[in-house]
């Protein structure tokens, strides 16, 4: 069954400290991994979509990485801000035709100051 | 417009009553998804439309749920007889490629209380 599962299901941390947010996925066959990050009461936004044969790809403070063989991928946030606070979203896509687009619950971070 | 346009933001309805929410994609998007999110559940799909292919409806959870998308823009999702299950948040998102390789943009999402 294509799932995707993240961890911890919440956080909270310091102002200026870094994180890391984690997905592990049993989708096959892959297409790609994509983060998102959810303001309350907001639409998700996209962060970073990385191919099978991307490792790492940064988007300012968010830097995600991804690990094909293992089926793991990890969101590190550098020196939080405030308005990092927001749910984080793992999204994994698969080759099959149609819509496959699994997604994570999400990770729920709170940056307090 | 510059980014998803969902309307209304906020619907509160009595069981029983129909609903319709509005999509307004950003222009020239072929692709157009509706999902719905439950307090702290992930996103789960409803429906997919690609241009001029027929919609995938595998994800409506039943009958009472429908969609169109007129002229290949506006998208309304439409359902029918709510009940108190249906209370959520309903997103929709926009992509210029087919989804399994074209970033989503998604819209703020109409939140739905059935009473």
């Amino acid at each position: 069954k294509n799932q995707v599962e993240q961890s911890p299901q919440s956080l909270i941390i310091l102002e200026g400290k870094n994180c890391t947010l984690q997905c592990n996925y049993t989708v096959s066959p892959f297409s790609n991994l994509r983060w998102y990050k959810q303001d309350t009461g907001r639409g998700p936004v996209s962060l970073t979509i990385m191919t099978f044969s991307e490792n790492t790809k940064s988007n300012g403070r968010y830097t995600a990485t991804l690990d094909a063989d293992t089926k793991q991928s990890s969101l590190h946030i550098t020196a939080s801000q405030l308005s990092d606070s927001a749910s984080y979203i793992c999204v994994v896509s698969s080759n099959q035709a149609g819509t496959a687009l699994i997604f994570g619950k999400g990770t729920t971070l709170s940056v307090s100051s | 417009g510059a980014g998803v346009s969902q309307s209304p933001s906020n619907k509160v309805t009595e069981k029983g009553k129909d609903v319709e929410l509005r999509c307004d994609p950003i222009s020239g998007h072929t692709a157009l998804y509706w999902y719905r999110q439950s307090l702290g559940q992930g996103l789960e799909f409803l429906i997919y439309f690609q241009g001029n292919s027929a919609p995938d409806k595998s994800g409506l959870p039943s009958d009472r749920f429908s969609a169109e998308r007129t002229g290949g823009s506006v998208s309304t999702l439409t359902i029918q007889r709510t009940q108190q299950e249906d209370s959520a948040v309903y997103l929709c998102a926009s992509s210029y490629a087919s989804g399994r390789a074209g970033e989503l943009f998604f819209g703020e999402g109409s939140r739905l209380t059935v009473l």
